[in-house]
């Protein structure tokens, strides 16, 4: 059975901290990881990894993925009060994301003024 | 504006009672999804549709139906069989066009579903 494990589950943090939030898996297929934003409603989307050691950066928040060792981290720098939210890791195990993700339960980061 | 759009953002069921929660996109996208997340916990798959008049049970199908008769909507019924549905309904959509960030999922504002 596909396997997406986040950790921490939650987090709280002084703003202008920086984290790192932890997703390693196990998928019989795999051709891409996605990383999530959610906050209340849609989850919105952050980055999709699919090759080994490349960083990918948007602002202050940047992700990289490891294939060999079956993980990702998503780091955000300085962080600031509209950072909270729950961060959703995803597996797409099918090879186009038209089977349907498999997720991570998420991790709750709190950014406390 | 292109998107994805669910109703009712708030849905009450009574007992024994089937419900449908709508799903319509307007991004010309092949592929639906629908997901449900209890609290504490993941997405997880209920049914998704990769063409018109043809879908597939994911992972937590049972007591659940879905029908896809246009390429912009795919409705969600939950059945009287659903024991537990009381959740938040989440609705993607993506691509299937070549490239691996095309097949991208984009979700729709959710519909919270609550039993009476």
């Amino acid at each position: 059975e596909d396997k997406v494990v986040q950790s921490p589950l939650s987090l709280v943090v002084h703003e202008g901290d920086t984290v790192t939030l932890n997703c390693s898996y196990e998928v019989t297929n795999f051709r891409s990881l996605l990383w999530y934003k959610q906050e209340k409603k849609a989850p919105t989307f952050l980055f999709m990894l699919t090759s080994s050691g490349i960083e990918k950066k948007s602002g202050r928040l940047s992700s990289i993925l490891d294939k060999k060792e079956l993980f990702s981290i998503l780091n955000i720098t300085a962080t600031q009060t509209g950072d909270s939210a729950v961060y959703l890791c995803a597996v797409d195990p099918s090879g186009g994301g038209a089977d349907g993700l498999t997720f991570g339960k998420g991790t709750h980061l709190i950014i406390q003024p | 504006d292109g998107g994805i759009t669910q109703s009712p953002k708030y849905l009450f069921r009574k007992e024994g009672q089937n419900v449908t929660l709508s799903c319509e996109q307007n991004l010309n996208h092949d592929a639906m999804y629908w997901y449900r997340q209890d609290p504490g916990q993941g997405l997880r798959l209920i049914y998704y549709s990769q063409i018109v008049n043809d879908f597939q049970k994911g992972d937590i199908a049972e007591g659940y139906s879905v029908s896809r008769e246009k390429k912009e909507s795919f409705p969600l019924t939950v059945t009287s069989a659903q024991k537990n549905p009381t959740a938040f309904y989440l609705c993607a959509s993506s691509d299937l066009g070549r490239g691996v960030l095309k097949k991208t999922q984009y979700f729709g504002p959710g519909t919270r579903l609550l039993v009476l």
